[in-house]
Parts: structure tokens; C-alpha cells; sequence
């Protein structure tokens, strides 16, 4: 089972370059989230999507762009990189099924912007 | 909105021993699902434990258990007989019981824990 992929695994940037992490998973999840993590804050919630066409700012959106146009892919974007967001990000899934439904989680992406 | 405070940076336990982790946070909701995940150096996320705020019995996994305290709004993962794959990053997380909210999660900084042998 392949779960949650996210590609690339490492990833350097220049300060003002643009790139799209990638997110994809073969379970049928409605549910998709990107979150960063950092020393001393935890795993914190950028976007977060209920479906394909429906997408919302999570906690620290700001700098990132996202879209759902299937059910599978959720891509995060970083229009023109800074400092700033350099991180490790996760990907996660889960479905809409009644009562608790467990989130999966990629493998996570670490990200330098220099 | 809600907040995860894990107040313990760093720990570290010996072999075969056992430590208590712990969690506080703030909500004004009745329903919610409370979590331990774990994480290795791999960066792989492993769920741990999971407690739904409406049972008031503890949850337990082999190892792993929970002191749940909802009134107190305290969380602490309590590790038994610890082993040195027991090392990692855990993190505390909260989850809202409504759906439309599309299970997002609120995490804690993390507490380091080394096992020593």
C-alpha cells in the first residue's frame, strides 16, 4: 500500500524561487492537510481541504497556495521562497467516515531556503 | 481556539523503567479526540494512543497508557518497562469531534525522550 506520498523528500530553494510540494494518496480520503514543523512549535496546520474544490487556510497560511482538483492529489505551493519557510512538511489524509477516522501522514518533505 | 502545552522539552529514562509524559490543553469543546504520536529520526508520524474525551476510561496499547483528566484538561502518556526503540519525538494533539472541520490537528512542541541502556 502505497498511503501517502510526498515528493520530493529534500529540497533546497534560493530566496525568491517557486516550487510545489507534492501530496498524493490511493485511499479514497476526503479529507487532506499540509502542516509545517518546527524546533520548539510543533507540527503546525497550513492548508487544509474537505473534498476536491474545497480548500482552507489552516494556522499559518501565509507565503503557501494549495488547490484540490482530485480527490487523490493536494499539492502545496511556495510562490517565491523566503527563509522564513524553511521546514519540514507533512502531508496528511483521512476520511470523512463516521465517528474517528485516523490520519495518515507522509513521509515529510525538508525544505531549505537559502 | 485550542492549545497543546507539552511543558517538557527534553527526557530521558532507562531501560526497562518506566516515564510519564505530559500534556495540558485548553478547549471549550465537550467533544474532541485527544493523541500521542510518536517520532522516530525516520520523521515518519506514528499514532501512538488515541482517547475520545467522552469515555472517561483510559485508553491503553500494550506499553502505552494514558492518564486522561478532562476536567483538568491534562493528557500525560505514561511508557512502560521503556525500550531504546521507545526513542523519539512525541508529540500531544488535539482533534475536534465535528467533521466539518476536516480533522485538523492541534500539536504540542514535542518532548524529546531518550531511553538509555
Amino acid at each position: 500500500n502505497a498511503g501517502v506520498t510526498q515528493t520530493p523528500k529534500f529540497q533546497v530553494l534560493k530566496t525568491g524561487q517557486s516550487m510545489t510540494l507534492q501530496c498524493a494518496q490511493d485511499m479514497n480520503h476526503e479529507y487532506m492537510s499540509w502542516y509545517r514543523q518546527d524546533p520548539g512549535m510543533g507540527l503546525r496546520l497550513i492548508h487544509y481541504s474537505v473534498g476536491a474544490g474545497i480548500t482552507d487556510q489552516g494556522e499559518v497560511p501565509n507565503g503557501y497556495n494549495v488547490s484540490r482538483s482530485t480527490t487523490e492529489d493536494f499539492p502545496l505551493r511556495l510562490l517565491s521562497a523566503a527563509p522564513s519557510q524553511t521546514s519540514v512538511y507533512f502531508c496528511a489524509s483521512s476520511s470523512s467516515g463516521q465517528g474517528y477516522t485516523e490520519a495518515f501522514f507522509g513521509q515529510g518533505t525538508r525544505l531549505t531556503v537559502v | 481556539a485550542q492549545t497543546v502545552t507539552q511543558s517538557q522539552p527534553e527526557m530521558s529514562v532507562q531501560e526497562a523503567e518506566t516515564v510519564t509524559l505530559s500534556c495540558t490543553y485548553d478547549t471549550s469543546e465537550n467533544n474532541y479526540y485527544l493523541f500521542w504520536y510518536k517520532q522516530p529520526p525516520s520523521r515518519q508520524m506514528i499514532l501512538v494512543i488515541r482517547q475520545e474525551a467522552y469515555k472517561q476510561q483510559n485508553a491503553t496499547e500494550n506499553r502505552f497508557s494514558v492518564n486522561f483528566q478532562k476536567a483538568a484538561k491534562s493528557f500525560s502518556l505514561k511508557i512502560s518497562d521503556s525500550q531504546l526503540g521507545d526513542t523519539a519525538m512525541y508529540f500531544c494533539a488535539f482533534m475536534k469531534h465535528l467533521k466539518e472541520y476536516g480533522n485538523k490537528l492541534v500539536f504540542g512542541a514535542g518532548t524529546i525522550l531518550r531511553v538509555k541502556s
